[in-house]
């Protein structure tokens, strides 16, 4: 069984401040990485995604990749109570032809 | 309206109910996919269809029955359901089946009592 783990937390981290999650996973053959973001009662909207190693940059988020450690991370910079979320970070590709999901983790932005 | 579109968006079921939930994608995608997501679980994927065909489908038991009439709609009929089945449902799209970008409905939340 091919697995996507991250550390449920929760994760708290003060307003501005860099809020780093992670995300390693099992299959050495997957292609694409994904991050979602799912508020509280609502579904996963896509943030980021990534597909070769080294950091990816879109505003305030930079994705960064090591397909040599199967490690994928989000960084969210000047962090602001509104990011205050679930992360789910999805791999795509290798032996199973699906987005597979990791638990998430839980990221509480303090004012 | 627009997006991905799921109803009804909470439903309380008996055990000995049968019901369905309806999905409706308005991206013009050729893929639609279900989820069942539970507490304190990775989302899992229950079924895929490509253009209204059946791709995909993980173990998921018989109690569960999906339908896909055309590219736009998606239903998953429910009978005889445990209160273990009780979760959040999402229905996705994508533009090409397993592509690696999907696109979210805000899912139903199922209570089997």
């Amino acid at each position: 069984q091919k697995e996507v783990e991250q550390n449920s937390g929760p994760l708290s981290v003060p307003e501005g401040a860099i809020a780093s999650l992670n995300c390693t996973y099992s299959d050495r053959g997957s292609q694409s990485f994904f991050w979602y973001r799912q508020y509280s009662g609502k579904s996963p909207e896509l943030i980021m995604f990534i597909y070769s190693n080294g950091d990816k940059e879109d505003g305030r988020f930079t994705a960064q990749l090591n397909k040599a450690s199967q490690y994928v991370s989000l960084l969210i910079r000047d962090s602001q109570p509104s990011d205050s979320a679930t992360y789910l970070c999805a791999v795509y590709g290798g032996s199973q032809g699906n987005l597979i999901f990791g638990k998430g983790t839980k990221l509480s932005v303090k004012p | 309206e627009t997006g991905v579109t799921q109803t009804p968006r909470h439903l309380v079921m008996g055990m000995t109910n049968k019901k369905s939930l309806k999905c409706e994608q308005h991206l013009g995608h050729n893929a639609m996919y279900w989820y069942k997501q539970s507490a304190k679980k990775p989302l899992e994927l229950m079924f895929v269809y490509s253009l209204e065909e059946r791709v995909e489908n993980n173990s998921v038991p018989s109690r569960f029955s999906p339908e896909c009439p055309n590219s736009s709609h998606l239903f998953l009929h429910l009978h005889t359901l445990q209160p273990e089945d009780s979760a959040l449902y999402l229905c996705a799209s994508s533009i090409i089946p397993q592509s690696n970008e999907q696109f979210f409905g805000p899912g139903t939340r199922l209570t089997v009592l």
